[in-house]
């Protein structure tokens, strides 16, 4: 397995400003992700955060409202952008290796957008 | 495309009842199961596995089987502890697309002392 910490724990922000959200990993991973869990629903992947590379960005999710970095194997970055209430979700980084199938989960980023 | 259903919740079970919490799934390949549980307030932790048809996952108590012919992961665990109170999700990677995961609705589960 892996130790995933992320700051914030949470946030509240204003309409329009943006929140970005750390992920550090005490291990070197292939692969991160970055997850959306709106209030009572199930997770939605935001995108494949790739080391030295652009992300890979899921459909309905585009990389000027989310920008992500990945600058090594062990840390990434997700920027919400702009943000409205809408944007109020939890935010979670995940992440996996090529030798196994199974994805590790972070604790989770609560916003609230006021 | 791949996907997973479990049942409908909210679960309210008395403490020391058994649970069943059902899961079934669509898939192309031949896919892992998953079954991960989030406490109140945290993220997601991963529960068990199975990654091949009769594999049998446990953990705390908690067990499922992967069952190809009714393609099928049910969740089960014999007494349940109001420790156990959380949203359980089941899901599936579709090892042909690597980490490619698909993740069930959720099913929230509420034990009363």
């Amino acid at each position: 397995s892996a130790v995933i910490s992320q700051k914030p724990s949470r946030d509240i922000c204003q309409r329009g400003t943006s929140l970005t959200i750390q992920c550090q990993v005490d291990s070197q991973v292939t692969m991160m992700f970055w997850y959306r869990q709106q209030p009572g629903q199930s997770l939605t992947l935001i995108a494949t955060a790739n080391q030295g590379s652009e992300a890979t960005y899921e459909s309905g999710f585009v990389i000027d409202k989310f920008p992500i970095s990945r600058p090594n194997l062990t840390f990434s970055t997700l920027t919400v952008s702009n943000m409205s209430p809408e944007d109020s979700s939890i935010y979670l980084c995940s992440v996996g290796k090529l030798s196994t199938d199974t994805q590790y989960f972070g604790p989770g980023t609560r916003l609230t957008v006021l | 495309g791949d996907s997973v259903t479990q049942m409908e919740g909210p679960v309210t079970l008395s403490e020391e009842a058994f649970l069943t919490i059902n899961c079934t799934y669509t898939a192309t390949g031949y896919p892992s199961l998953f079954w991960y549980v989030q406490y109140p307030g945290e993220g997601l932790q991963l529960l068990l596995k199975a990654t091949k048809a009769d594999d049998k996952g446990s953990n705390k108590g908690f067990e499922a089987t992967y069952r190809k012919e009714t393609t099928s992961f049910h969740l089960e665990k014999g007494s349940v502890q109001v420790s156990d109170s959380a949203v359980y999700f089941c899901a599936l990677s579709d090892k042909n697309y690597g980490q490619n995961f698909v993740f069930g609705p959720g099913t929230r589960l509420s034990v009363l002392p």
